[in-house]
Formats: C-alpha cells, sequence, structure tokens
C-alpha cells in the first residue's frame, strides 16, 4: 500500500498521560499535514511540514501540543498530559510541493484518540 | 476569516436518483477547492480537485463545478447508488501567503436508499 499511513489507528487513554502518534506520508511527497476532527465537525488544521521544516502551526496547537518531522519523512504528533477535550480524531495528510493538481492533499486513515 | 458553509446537512435520496450537493466560501481568494469523501469512522478520500482557474472536473459519475466570483462550488452525482452513502467534505485552499492549509466544511451527509 503507498498511501499515507497512521499508527495507531486507535488509542485510549487516561487524563494527564502523554501520547504519541505516528505518519508516513506517500514516499515522493515532501509536504506533511496534521489536522483534528472532532464528531460531526470537518477537520481542522493543525500544522504542515515541508521536508523537516515546521512552516506553519494554527492557534489550536497548544504548549501540549509537538509534532516533529526529524529527517523529512515519518513525522509524530505528541500531545502531553491529555485532557478530556483531546478527544478526536488526528489526520495526517501529504502532497507534493509544486502547482496545480500537484497540490492535492491525501489523507491517511487517522488515528482515533480517546480520554478517559 | 475563510468560513465554508455545506448545504444540505445531510441528504436521503433513492436509488438512482442524481443528487447536487453545495459548498459556499466567503472569501473569493482561493487557490483551489478539494471534495473529498469520508466513511464513518475513517480516512479522508479526495474525490476532485478544481484549481481557482477551472470552472469544474470530472471523475465518473462525479461532476464539481466552481464560481469563484459568488463563492460557490457543487458536486453532482449522476445515478447514484448505495455504495454512495458516506459524508462529503468541501475544503478549500486560500491564495497567497505561506498558507497550504485546507479549510472545511462540516460535511453533507448523505444516505442513498436501496
Amino acid at each position: 500500500d503507498t498511501g499515507v499511513s497512521q499508527d495507531p489507528r486507535h488509542k485510549i487513554t487516561k487524563r494527564g498521560q502523554n501520547v504519541t502518534f505516528r505518519c508516513d506520508p506517500i514516499s515522493e511527497h515532501n509536504r506533511l499535514y496534521w489536522y483534528r476532527q472532532t464528531l460531526g465537525q470537518g477537520p481542522e488544521f493543525l500544522t504542515y511540514f515541508q521536508n523537516e521544516a515546521q512552516l506553519e502551526k494554527s492557534r489550536l496547537l497548544s504548549d501540549r501540543f509537538s509534532a516533529e518531522r526529524p529527517k523529512g519523512s515519518f513525522s509524530t504528533l505528541e500531545i502531553q498530559r491529555t485532557e478530556q477535550g483531546d478527544s478526536a480524531m488526528y489526520l495526517c495528510a501529504s502532497s507534493l510541493v509544486g502547482t496545480g493538481s500537484q497540490n492535492e492533499q491525501f489523507f491517511g486513515p487517522g488515528t482515533r484518540l480517546t480520554v478517559l | 476569516k475563510q468560513e465554508v458553509t455545506q448545504i444540505p446537512a445531510a441528504l436521503s435520496v433513492p436509488e438512482g436518483e442524481n443528487l447536487v450537493l453545495n459548498c459556499s466560501f466567503t472569501d473569493s481568494a482561493i487557490y483551489n477547492l478539494q471534495w473529498f469523501r469520508q466513511d464513518p469512522g475513517k480516512g479522508l478520500t479526495s474525490l476532485l480537485l478544481i484549481q481557482s482557474s477551472q470552472r469544474e472536473q470530472t471523475s465518473g459519475r462525479l461532476n464539481a463545478s466552481l464560481d469563484k466570483s459568488s463563492g460557490r462550488s457543487t458536486l453532482y452525482i449522476a445515478a447514484s447508488q448505495p455504495g454512495d452513502s458516506a459524508t462529503y467534505l468541501c475544503a478549500v485552499r486560500l491564495r497567497g501567503g505561506a498558507t497550504n492549509k485546507l479549510i472545511f466544511g462540516t460535511g453533507t451527509l448523505l444516505a442513498v436508499q436501496p
């Protein structure tokens, strides 16, 4: 499968614990995005990388959230001291740098986080 | 601030019917618009991408149109099938600056009855 992959697919944790999610983009894609989706809503942008550089962060990304893409390939999203309000689907997407249809973003299956 | 609205929020149609889903956005300075499909509990599948300079794109039974000046896009589904049942999301990417993020609507939940 050459699409975007995410791990784990589901995570249940207790409030106050730290969690880390991984995203592997489509292999030749140099842009990688993280979004968060709560029930009944559309995804909301969190952050994006071009290669290993984090170029944009949403105000939704509080200081408890950190994202990395150390080698410009896979990315991790860590949430520290989780809160019940962090319960959501975390979606990763990737795209090429370029024009036209190269900008099309392709999404992974998501990681469903439940904070008890 | 760009806002994306999708109407209706939910739609139920009998199999075989043609249907139109609507998407509107408040800022016409967009770079492109994408339509996605999302099955329950799953990620997003990209259906069509329309560049700001284009007026429509087609893929199989799907046709998406874009009227940038009025801030509207439609997704037309021909001869609907029960397998088309899903949530359909539209998203815009703004033109200008360094942003590449997509701004999503809240989606239209489609049910096609056999």
